[in-house]
């Protein structure tokens, strides 16, 4: 089983859609919890983090976690064709004193106009 | 700040010949990884490094060897190259955890394209 589990996708949804990015995981050694966007070609940037259950907010973007069933969500409001890219969910556990980041596969999402 | 810088962009390699993936970074952090991302395989850690002088082996290390002499820079090096290796390589830096303001934000750069013929 792998760590981390998430819907490769591709997702396309029309412009103002409310996106749902969803991602799973089995090690509950997991403290931290990030999602990245991808543009095409170009290397990953941090869209949001964050450490605890619940929601975070970030303008259009939400992300909830909820550690009892080890599930992580990106929500998207009002998206926009710029949101096309892919969105990686990542998590950070520490392993000897080191923190090891575990990436989910993507999933790839495209906002029509 | 230039940031995380991958040299080159691109490249084609014949089987067998030997090339180095070029990392620097300008914002003094600590920590540097390199990464391989193939398609529907998300990102796999090849090598990191806590600081200069010290590196270890990340989930995918056979057929590459890194080495971090100084602080801004973490070559990454293919030796022997295989059809297996193509992909594209990130490089990607993170202050250290000891750093006040850590979030735990891994900064990549835009990525090195490689095949292997």
């Amino acid at each position: 089983q792998k760590e981390v589990e998430q819907d490769p996708g591709p997702l396309s949804v029309p412009e103002g859609a409310i996106v749902s990015l969803n991602c799973t995981y089995s090690n509950s050694a997991f403290q931290y919890f990030m999602w990245y966007r991808q543009y095409s070609r170009k290397g990953p940037e941090l869209l949001m983090y964050t450490y605890s259950s619940g929601n975070k907010e970030d303008g259009r973007f939400t992300a909830q976690v909820d550690k009892s069933s080890k599930y992580i969500s990106l929500f998207i409001r009002d998206s926009q064709p710029s949101d096309s890219a892919t969105y990686l969910c990542a998590m950070i556990r520490t392993t000897s004193g080191t923190y090891k980041y575990i990436f989910g596969t993507g999933t790839r999402l495209k906002v029509l106009a | 700040n230039a940031g995380v810088t991958q040299t080159p962009k691109f490249r084609i390699l014949k089987i067998g010949q030997s090339m180095t993936l070029q990392c620097t970074q300008d914002m003094n952090h600590n920590y540097m990884y390199w990464y391989r991302q193939d398609p529907g395989m998300g990102l796999k850690l090849i090598y990191y490094s806590v600081g200069a002088g010290i590196t270890d082996k990340g989930e995918v290390p056979n057929g590459y060897n890194v080495s971090r002499s100084t602080t801004e820079d973490f070559p990454l090096r293919l030796e022997l190259a295989a059809p297996s290796q193509t992909s594209v390589y990130f490089c990607a830096s993170n202050p250290g955890s000891t750093a006040l303001t850590w979030t735990g934000e891994l900064f990549f750069g835009e990525g090195s394209r490689l095949t292997v013929l």
